[in-house]
C-alpha cells in the first residue's frame, strides 16, 4: 500500500524558513516522479513543485520559484521542500504526491499524503 | 500559462441525480487531464486520468470525456459518498488545477 507521510509543517514568521518532509513506502520510490500540492485555507489546489524520480529535473510555479527548493533523498525515501523567505500567502496545507515512474512531466498524481498545516504569520 | 476554467462552481444535487461538471482549458492539452474528488479535511483522491480513464477503485457511475479543449466529469447516479468537491488538473504543460465544484445536498 502507497503511503505518504508529510511533516514540518508548523508556524513561521513572515521571512522565516521550513523545510517540509514526506517519507514515502509502499512503492519503489525511486523511480517516482514527486511533487508538492498546496492548497490555502477554504481555497483551491495549486501545485507548487515537482521532482523527477533521480532528481536531476526539478520545476516550480513562478510564485515560489527562488524561494523554495524541492529535493529528495532514494536512500531514505523521503521527499524535501525548503521554503525560505516565507511570505503570508505562503500559508496552506502543502500535500506530497506520487508521479510516474518514467516522466518528468506530463503526469497525473495518483496518491497524496493527508498533508502539513503551515501558517506564515507575525 | 494554460488556465483551467471549471464551472458550475457549486451545485445542488440530490441522491440519484445525474451530475455534470465541465472544465475548459485555455489551450490544447491533448486528452491530459485528470479529475480528482476531495472531502473536507482530506486530500483529494484521483478519480479519472487521460480525460477518460478510470483510475483502479473508483465506481463505474463516475466517467470522464473529452471535446477539443472541454473535459466533463460525470456521476451516472450520484450516491451519498459522492458530495464533496471535484478538480479538474491539466498536466500537459506542467500541472493547473480548476478552482473547483462542490457538489452539495439539494
Amino acid at each position: 500500500e502507497v503511503q505518504l507521510l508529510e511533516s514540518g509543517g508548523g508556524l513561521v514568521q513572515p521571512g522565516g524558513s521550513l523545510r517540509l518532509s514526506c517519507a514515502a513506502s509502499g512503492f519503489t520510490v525511486s523511480i517516482y516522479a514527486m511533487s508538492w500540492v498546496r492548497q490555502a485555507p477554504g481555497k483551491g489546489l495549486d501545485w507548487v513543485s515537482s521532482i523527477s524520480g533521480t532528481g536531476g529535473a526539478t520545476y516550480y510555479a513562478d510564485s515560489v520559484e527562488g524561494r523554495f527548493t524541492i529535493s529528495r533523498d532514494n536512500s531514505k525515501k523521503t521527499l524535501y521542500l525548503q521554503m525560505n523567505n516565507l511570505r503570508v500567502d505562503d500559508t496552506a496545507v502543502y500535500y506530497c504526491a506520487k508521479g510516474d515512474p518514467v516522466a518528468t512531466l506530463g503526469y497525473h498524481f495518483d496518491s497524496w499524503g493527508q498533508g502539513t498545516l503551515v501558517t506564515v504569520s507575525s | 500559462d494554460i488556465q483551467m476554467t471549471q464551472s458550475p462552481s457549486t451545485l445542488s444535487a440530490s441522491v440519484g441525480d445525474r451530475v455534470t461538471i465541465t472544465c475548459r482549458a485555455s489551450q490544447s492539452i491533448s486528452n491530459w487531464l485528470a479529475w480528482y474528488q476531495q472531502k473536507p479535511g482530506k486530500a483529494p483522491k484521483l478519480l479519472i486520468y487521460k480525460a477518460s480513464s478510470l483510475e483502479s477503485g473508483v465506481p463505474s457511475r463516475f466517467s470522464g470525456s473529452a471535446s477539443g479543449t472541454e473535459f466533463t466529469l460525470t456521476i451516472s447516479s450520484l450516491q451519498p459518498d459522492d458530495f464533496a468537491t471535484y478538480y479538474c488538473q491539466q498536466y500537459n504543460s506542467y500541472w493547473t488545477f480548476g478552482q473547483g465544484t462542490k457538489v452539495e445536498i439539494k
